[in-house]
């Protein structure tokens, strides 16, 4: 298994509706966990924190599921806005210096 | 507006030519990156900087020499750049117990 995979995408949803993305990790020890937005050309940015089961902002809701480990993106209400690609970003065991990105998934949301 | 700063926001120079990057940050993160991006590809680690002192190089070509003149200064010199290191380059902060990255919009290198 890959440290961290992501379903590339690209993902194409109309707007309003409800869109999730899986990011799977190798490493059990992993404690944290973070969802970045990338929009074309521009520079990630950070979107989401996950450190227990869950988090919630709004629209966006992240999930962790350690049994099975993966994290979960889920998108409600979709805008126009929200399409970018969204890189799971999973940090290293010992000092959290390194972390690993997954490939992106992309998403395109449609008028 | 992102806290990192980056300049140039985009650079294009000769092969033979010396250039350099620059990152500042005032968040009192103690640890700073370079990353790497290619089009369509996820940011790519070449250092990092812990406490001013450089704790990973990710086997970087010596033609890239990074340099930490304090806590809040990120610098990267190119020298003798080749075509292929065309490419996104992203300075970043952290924390550094959390493994939050925090960007700079980044510097688009382009090597002609």
């Amino acid at each position: 298994r890959k440290e961290v995979e992501q379903d590339p995408g690209p993902f194409n949803v109309p707007e309003g509706a409800t869109v999730a993305f899986n990011c799977t990790y190798s490493n059990s020890a992993s404690q944290s966990f973070f969802w970045y937005r990338q929009d074309c050309r521009k520079e990630p940015k950070l979107l989401m924190s996950v450190y227990s089961s869950g988090n919630e902002d709004g629209r966006f809701t992240a999930q962790l599921n350690r049994a099975s480990q993966y994290i979960s993106l889920l998108i409600r209400d979709s805008k126009l806005s929200d399409s970018a690609t969204y890189l799971c970003v999973v940090p290293n065991s010992g000092g959290y210096q390194k972390v690993t990105f997954g490939t992106g998934t992309k998403l395109q949301v449609i008028p | 507006d992102t806290e990192v700063t980056q300049t140039p926001k985009h650079l294009v120079m000769g092969m033979t030519n010396k250039k350099s990057l620059k990152c500042e940050q005032h968040m009192g993160h103690r640890a700073m990156y370079w990353y790497k991006q290619k089009a369509k590809k996820p940011p790519e680690l070449m250092f990092v900087y812990s406490y001013e002192k450089l704790s990973i190089n990710e086997s970087v070509p010596s033609r890239f020499s990074p340099e930490c003149p304090n806590s809040s200064l990120l610098n990267l010199h190119l020298h003798a750049l080749q075509p292929e290191d065309s490419a996104l380059y992203l300075c970043a902060s952290s924390p550094g117990v959390t493994g939050e990255l925090f960007f700079g919009e980044g510097s688009r290198l382009t090597v002609l």
